[in-house]
């Protein structure tokens, strides 16, 4: 199965700050989703782009995807310390909705 | 509105032991997924349901089984627990639409010694 690799693996950074968090994958996808995971919880869908769209925001995300070089960059602006977690990029490119995972990405926002 | 909810959250087993992870949503899903997370590795894909009825492997079914007893409730078992089964266990529930996301359940903690 394809897995996303997210990068860098840990980030801080002071509140007010941005973070970008990127991830690449190896085969055709339907679409690519970002999950974010406090710790000692689930995870929480925040995003998905599918493969015909390059650009996506919601709020203080904003989604890229380039399907070309196999890679999208989640950019969180204005950090706040709520923002602290891990941050998951998953593909979808089988059926039944099934996705495949990266390690993650821990961010930590300094107050 | 509960979501997704798993029990138990934390469960320690000896090696050998058997025992039952409970899923249930109230978000008429109709597919339903177990995960695995471990350090370093993400999450990994055990078994999965489409529909009532129906059951797949993922990637790492080994040494595991599954129940789609009702459209709400996805039961994982462990018939004989060994320590590599120490992990987080996450329940997760979806439309069968591709382009809709999974909604996850807290975990259960689970250590084998």
């Amino acid at each position: 199965s394809q897995q996303g690799e997210e990068d860098p693996q840990a980030l801080s950074i002071q509140e007010g700050e941005n973070a970008t968090m990127n991830c690449s994958y190896k085969t055709s996808i339907n679409n690519l989703q970002w999950y974010r995971q406090n710790s000692g919880r689930g995870l929480v869908h925040l995003i998905l782009i599918r493969s015909n769209e390059r650009e996506k925001h919601s709020g203080r995300l904003r989604v890229t995807l380039d399907t070309s070089k196999k890679s999208s960059s989640l950019l969180i602006t204005a950090s706040r310390a709520a923002d602290t977690a891990s941050y998951f990029c998953a593909t979808d490119a089988g059926g039944n909705n099934r996705l495949a995972f990266g390690k993650g990405n821990q961010v930590v926002v300094i107050p | 509105n509960a979501g997704v909810t798993q029990t138990p959250k934390f469960q320690v087993l000896k090696t050998g032991q058997s025992m039952t992870l409970q899923c249930a949503q109230d978000m008429n899903h109709n597919s339903m997924y177990w995960y695995r997370q471990d350090p370093g590795m993400g999450l990994r894909l055990i078994y999965y349901s489409a529909s009532e009825g129906t059951t797949d492997k993922g990637e790492v079914p080994n040494g595991y089984n599954v129940s789609r007893l009702n459209k709400r409730e996805f039961s994982l078992r462990l018939e004989s627990a060994a320590p590599s089964q120490t992990s987080v266990y996450f329940c997760a529930g979806g439309a069968r639409d591709r382009h809709s996301p999974l909604h996850f359940g807290n975990g259960t903690r689970l250590t084998v010694t």
